[in-house]
């Protein structure tokens, strides 16, 4: 069963910031967010996790609620290549450390 | 280059056949694992690695199996007991298995 519930699809303008946004009510207090993206017919990519506190890197940044019930993955300057299935994975550490993929959402960029 | 490699890009094979999938990297990452994809679908769990000579069965091993011989190298065989195995085939690898994992290019194999 997937434990995050995600939009179907969403667009915007190339340049423009791009808010994908994530609810993960039954999110445990030691499961980590993941976010990865796929590009058409290629393998799954890494993107940011993160654990209680909002993360930055240099493709993204991840700002998780108090609660910790729901994210939202923030690409500041969105590029054609950008294009992609994103999917946000709620995951703990230890035997159960499995990644489970939902269908994710799909962000189109257009320019 | 450090990476995790797959290869072939595309593989036929006719129903009934065993076929063997490779999976190598060289990122020295004790956890390696393969996944499943249909279209339009989320990618699913088939089997994992935490260390060499061990691996434990995901969430849908019927019909495949692997090995792990050496620390780069994960193979998984298809085997004619895969009742549908057209499918894209997704290798991963991680530090351990509490890290982040990271994906080759994948495997569209086609059973005719």
């Amino acid at each position: 069963d997937a434990k995050t519930t995600q939009p179907t699809s969403m667009d915007c303008a190339e340049g423009r910031a791009a808010n994908l946004p994530c609810n993960h009510s039954t999110i445990s207090g030691n499961e980590y967010v993941y976010w990865y993206r796929q590009i058409h017919s290629q393998g799954p990519q890494y993107i940011i996790h993160g654990l209680k506190n909002n993360e930055t890197n240099e493709m993204a940044s991840l700002i998780i609620t108090e609660d910790r019930k729901s994210s939202t993955l923030i690409l500041p300057h969105a590029t054609l290549r950008d294009t992609a299935v994103y999917y946000c994975i709620v995951r703990a550490t230890g035997a159960n450390s499995k990644l489970t993929f939902g269908k994710g959402i799909t962000l189109s960029v257009r320019p | 280059d450090g990476g995790i490699t797959q290869s072939p890009k595309y593989l036929f094979r006719k129903e009934g056949q065993n076929v063997t999938l490779s999976c190598e990297q060289n990122l020295n990452h004790d956890a390696m694992y393969w996944y499943r994809q249909d279209p339009g679908q989320g990618l699913r769990l088939i089997y994992y690695s935490q260390i060499v000579n061990d691996f434990q069965k995901g969430d849908i091993a019927e019909g495949y199996s692997v090995s792990r011989e050496k620390k780069e190298s994960f193979p998984l065989t298809v085997t004619s007991a895969q009742k549908n195995p057209t499918a894209f085939y997704l290798c991963a690898s991680s530090i351990t298995r509490d890290n982040e994992q990271f994906f080759g290019p994948g495997t569209r194999l086609t059973v005719l």
